[in-house]
């Protein structure tokens, strides 16, 4: 049962370094997103994917990208890291109709020095 | 647009007081609401929805939360407060994104509760 996964649990980078965080979901959910969590900031949207082979910006879309590979799976770019893209990544994925909710991954947590 | 305002960064309860979170929302059209709660170094996990059924919500762990439309409120509640209710609650807004297909989510600030033993 495991739901939506993301690779890695944690990440120290340098500034200007680049690396991608995996998400893959396991309910054949059409919709997934990326979102930033800062303190007192609650959850940001950077990307969102309605369906395999689109995705759009969403709040904070700013040095990042993001490919949805397949159905399932959906990552997140970062091509030249930054101090400010500290902050902890959660990959999200949801069912067809509105009033389904959204299901998380237990988040990436980034640190660029 | 939609917005979510939660009022208190930050609540304190006894074990065993009446816990209550608030939530304010903001929607052009009906809304779909959710609670979430989020353990320490972990995800956000679904405490509870209202999708129009009922306005009374029922959710784990013995939460609910009522929807009143005339104060745009879907306040958090439970009758007694448990250690392990320790976490950050988020409330969450549900819109569709114009041409997308894909609902977004709005959230709160998030509420950290602390429970005094």
């Amino acid at each position: 049962n495991a739901g939506v996964t993301q690779t890695p649990k944690f990440q120290v980078l340098k500034t200007g370094q680049s690396m991608t965080l995996q998400c893959a979901q396991d309910m054949n959910h059409n919709s997934m997103y990326w979102y930033r969590q800062d303190p007192g900031m609650g959850l940001r949207l950077i990307y969102y994917s309605a369906s395999e082979g689109t995705t759009d910006k969403g709040e904070v879309p700013n040095g990042y990208n993001v490919s949805r590979l397949n159905k399932r799976e959906f990552s997140l770019r970062l091509e030249s890291a930054a101090p400010s893209q500290t902050s902890v990544y959660f990959c999200a994925s949801r069912g067809a109709s509105a009033n389904q909710p959204q299901h998380f991954g237990d988040g990436t947590r980034l640190s660029i020095l | 647009a939609q917005s979510v305002t939660q009022l208190g960064s930050h609540v304190s309860v006894s074990e065993g007081a009446l816990v209550l979170l608030r939530c304010n929302y903001s929607s052009s059209v009906p809304p779909y609401l959710f609670w979430y709660v989020q353990y320490p170094n972990q995800g956000l996990q679904l405490l509870l929805k209202y999708t129009s059924a009922a306005t009374l919500v029922k959710g784990i762990n013995g939460f609910e939360a009522e929807f009143k439309k005339s104060e745009t409120s879907f306040h958090l509640t439970k009758p007694s407060a448990h250690m392990s209710d320790a976490a950050e609650y988020f409330c969450a807004v549900s819109r569709a994104y114009s041409g997308a297909g894909s609902y977004q989510l709005t959230f709160g600030k998030g509420t950290k509760l602390s429970v005094i033993p």
